[in-house]
């Protein structure tokens, strides 16, 4: 069974459109991530969300809207998508540490959007 | 603001032993990760140090020293499926990563 599973794999649209990005678990986590990896490999958070909760939104353009119908969901809609959004963007989820911060992440397998 | 460093490449030759380090300047601190991520793949956990010291998993060892703001990750015995790129995390109720530092095994 897959842990956290994103779909599609491949995304390929053209600028200006405006796409969903949808994401699930079921390792029973209540926090979920959105993450953006660009050409270079860096890694950077985008959202996070706890029990359907939007607890952390790093400076990302309103074009970028998540949603968490449940604790196991978080999608990902874009709009007006611009030639700059392509990369991998990777969900992943994880549990919360007793003593304080996040335990261990979980991805998915990527979704590589290519904007053309 | 997070500041996080590692080195971009490494290059190593089978059966040898790397280390890659990560320093950090950070805000706040629970903790330091390594993840593993395949070229195409996603990241997957290595390790996770939060005291000071060295915790060892098989061919691989993980370091931290809080008071430095330093970490490394140890592969010891490379074997040529340990290329890929490793990542250095900092735990603060989210993961802030390091650019990656990709590192070739070579026959």
């Amino acid at each position: 069974d897959t842990a956290v599973s994103q779909t599609p794999k491949y995304l390929v649209t053209q600028m200006g459109n405006d796409k969903s990005i949808k994401c699930e678990q079921n390792l029973g986590h209540d926090t979920m991530y959105w993450y953006k990896q660009d050409s270079k490999k860096f890694l950077k958070i985008m959202f996070s969300y706890n029990n359907k909760e939007l607890i952390i939104n790093e400076t990302v353009p309103n074009r970028f809207s998540p949603k968490s119908p449940d604790k196991a969901h978080l999608n990902l809609h874009i709009n007006s998508l611009e030639l700059g959004d392509s990369a991998v963007y990777f969900c992943a989820s994880s549990g919360l540490l007793v003593r304080g911060g996040i335990d261990e992440q979980f991805f998915g397998p990527g979704t590589r959007l290519t904007v053309l | 603001g997070q500041n996080i460093d590692q080195p971009t490449e490494m290059t190593a030759t089978e059966g040898a032993i790397v280390q890659i380090n990560c320093t950090y300047q950070t805000s706040g601190f629970n903790g330091l990760f390594w993840y593993q991520q395949h070229a195409g793949e996603a990241p997957t956990f290595l390790s996770y140090n939060v005291l000071d010291g060295l915790e060892e998993k098989g061919r691989f060892s993980s370091f931290l020293s809080r008071s430095k703001g330093y970490s490394y990750l140890l592969l010891k015995e490379l074997q040529m499926k340990d290329s890929a790129s490793y990542l250095c995390a900092v735990n603060d109720y989210k993961l802030s990563f390091g650019a990656g530092t990709t590192v070739t095994v070579r026959a």
